[in-house]
């Protein structure tokens, strides 16, 4: 079983569409990260969260706490959103835990 | 942007012989590690490094050895390439009190 769990596996959208990528974990942790890969290039930190929300333009992330979960929101999205998501944790320890990540395709 | 960068971004090798992956750093941060990433298994773990001359192996440590002998610099290398592990390597970096984190750009790796 992983300690992470993202959902859905594969996401296509409209452009403008309002998008909702979730993450469960069952691993104690100090904070819970977002990270976005463009196809064949680096991996680039979005968010680090411990507790309640984050805003970044169009991006917005929460995280629960008590259920161990993490929402990641994209409004208005755009084809240039097109990216795997990947969400990512970390215990005390410095250890990373990954989800297997969730390929977007926003379609213009 | 966050200063890593990884050495060489591309390699083609041929089986059998030695390679070395570099990652620098400039934010002088504690922990760094290396993952490799292969479709349908995501972000492994290699080796990490939690200091200068302190590592540990990762759940795929199996051919590969690593040597931290300064804060920026962290090794990663295979003794003798195999095509398993011809992968995209991916170096991380992480500040110990925030547990902030940053990635390299890769290394793609292909071992003929």
């Amino acid at each position: 079983k992983n300690e992470v769990e993202q959902s859905p596996q594969n996401l296509t959208a409209q452009e403008g569409e309002f998008i909702t990528i979730n993450c469960s974990y069952s691993v104690g942790i100090s904070a819970l990260h977002w990270l976005q890969q463009h196809p064949g290039g680096g991996i680039v930190s979005l968010f680090m969260l411990s507790s309640g929300k984050k805003k970044h333009g169009r991006l917005i992330a929460t995280i629960n706490i008590q259920e161990k979960h993490s929402s990641l929101h994209i409004t208005a999205s755009h084809p240039r959103d097109s990216a795997v998501y990947i969400c990512a944790a970390t215990n005390t320890g410095n250890q990373f835990y990954f989800g297997t990540g969730t390929s977007l395709t926003v379609i213009p | 942007d966050a200063g890593i960068t990884q050495s060489p971004r591309h390699k083609v090798t041929e089986t059998g012989t030695p390679v070395t992956l570099r990652c620098h750093q400039t934010e002088n941060h504690r922990y760094m590690y290396w993952y490799r990433q292969d479709p349908g298994h995501g972000l492994r773990l290699i080796h990490y490094s939690y200091g200068v001359k302190d590592t540990d192996k990762g759940e795929v440590s199996d051919g590969y050895s690593v040597s931290r002998s300064k804060t920026e610099d962290f090794l990663l290398t295979l003794e003798s390439a195999t095509s398993s592990q011809t992968s995209v390597y991916f170096c991380a970096i992480s500040e110990y009190r925030t547990g902030e984190a940053f990635f390299g750009q890769g290394t793609r790796l292909t071992v003929v």
